[in-house]
């Protein structure tokens, strides 16, 4: 199974600030990754698919990069509304695999 | 706009057995596979398995193989997720998850469902 890895666990930022985080796959999964940002008692939302697409409607400030075993999501700009924890996920042949999320403060 | 609508919330016993629904307003034939996430209090996602509609297909993940069992209603465009030997750490709001075929993100979820175990 592909084991994937959220750094940090974790963040804590201001408003305006540009935040990073990390996932990390256990293996090469080419760009088979997708973040998703979850607020509490809500279902998660897809913001970025394919390590790197912008899902549709979804604000500019939003951005992820990466291939292989390492990717990284960036808010370039942080706003009130984004506190939330993001997670990644990796699809391998129809099997899911999600990082163990990355929960954010400010 | 596709809505994905799930049952109610359920309190059952350890050892018991649960069965969630999850109704795909609008479904459009032979494009789609549904995923089953759930997820526990203040914890994070798990995959729990996949169910292809048409063919009725599924793959579990590991740690559900043989408690969890997905099923299709065609008639009724409505997702059945079946877990038994139920314990208390199966306590969590189970989702279903909507995937494009050739995708592998979701593009539509549930609202959730808080099944909790408790004596």
């Amino acid at each position: 199974d592909i084991q994937m890895t959220q750094s940090p666990s974790s963040l804590s930022a201001s408003v305006g600030d540009r935040v990073t985080f990390t996932c990390q796959a256990s293996q090469d999964i080419n760009n088979y990754l997708n973040w998703y940002q979850q607020k509490p008692g809500k279902a998660p939302k897809l913001l970025i698919y394919d390590a790197s697409n912008l899902e549709t409607g979804v604000p500019s400030r939003f951005s992820g990069s990466g291939s292989g075993t390492h990717f990284t999501f960036t808010i370039s700009s942080l706003q009130p509304e984004d506190i939330a924890t993001y997670y990644c996920q990796n699809y391998d042949n129809l099997l899911f695999s999600f990082g163990q999320g990355t929960k954010l403060e400010i | 706009q596709v809505q994905l609508v799930q049952s109610g919330a359920e309190v059952t016993k350890p050892g018991a057995s649960v069965k969630v629904s999850c109704k795909a307003s609008q479904y459009t034939f032979s494009i789609y596979f549904f995923h089953w996430v759930r997820q526990a209090p203040g914890q994070g996602l798990e995959w729990m398995g996949v169910l292809d509609p048409d063919s009725g297909t599924t793959t579990y993940a590991q740690g559900f193989q043989g408690r969890v069992t997905m099923t299709w209603d065609t008639s009724t465009s409505t997702l059945y997720m079946d877990l038994s030997s139920l314990k208390s750490d199966d306590t969590a709001v189970y989702y279903c998850a909507r995937v494009p075929l050739g995708e592998g993100h979701v593009d539509s979820w549930g609202q959730g469902t808080l099944v909790t175990v408790s004596s």
